[in-house]
């Protein structure tokens, strides 16, 4: 499985867009990209995942770079609500695969009054 | 649904003592799996299993033992507790096949061995 780099913290102001990103260089064709969220004490919560097209929910949006080397995970408002460590993992997508997340350090977001 | 459920929320065991941490879920899900989370770190897969009497090993296997008897339970024994066994304990389930990577947690269990 790729591994994958995140920054180890960010700040956001509530209210705005918080832009988290996540470098996986060395992502296969046919590996998506997971974003989870473990907010204080709690198990961690999927929040989306994709593969080469920009992907949006309820919760986030995801972007994805065109040589899918990197993304972005967006959060449009941010609430306090969304202060987390947020965990950026890939992982082959199909018939047979076992789920295995294998989890980094993540961004701890700390979002701001 | 209740979703996943864990219990006991917390346990303190001395070294040497064993104990069985539960693990159900109520939404028919096919794969389960337990993670341990060690202070400031991210979470680490101990085993899993893609369905009732299947079970494998994940990263970190060793000291930790699993069964699957029904799709819903999935508990997790330690035999003879270590302090490096000190840990967040986390259940989480999945439809499995093309959904395995989207997984429900649990709760957690907070273990301390002393």
């Amino acid at each position: 499985d790729a591994k994958t780099t995140q920054p180890p913290s960010m700040d956001c102001a509530e209210g705005r867009a918080a832009n988290l990103p996540c470098n996986h260089s060395t992502i296969s064709g046919n590996e998506y990209v997971y974003w989870y969220r473990q907010i204080h004490s709690q198990g961690p919560q999927y929040i989306i995942h994709g593969l080469k097209n920009n992907e949006t929910n309820e919760m986030a949006s995801l972007i994805i770079t065109e040589d899918r080397k990197s993304s972005t995970l967006i959060l449009p408002h941010a609430t306090l609500r969304d202060t987390a460590v947020y965990y950026c993992i890939v992982g082959l997508h199909g018939s047979g695969n076992t789920g295995k997340l294998i989890f980094g350090q993540g961004t701890t977001l700390q979002v701001k009054p | 649904n209740a979703g996943v459920t864990q219990t006991p929320k917390f346990r303190i065991l001395k070294i040497g003592q064993s104990m069985t941490l539960q693990c159900t879920q109520d939404m028919n899900h096919n794969y389960m799996y337990w993670y341990r989370q060690d202070p400031g770190m991210g979470l680490k897969l101990i085993y899993y299993s893609v369905g009732a009497g299947i079970t494998d090993k994940g990263e970190v296997p060793n000291g930790y033992n699993v069964s699957r008897s029904t799709t819903e339970d999935f508990p997790l024994r330690l035999e003879l507790a270590a302090p490096s066994q000190t840990s967040v304990y986390f259940c989480a389930s999945s439809l499995g096949d093309l959904g395995a990577y989207e997984q429900y947690f649990g709760p957690g269990t907070r273990l301390t061995v002393t």
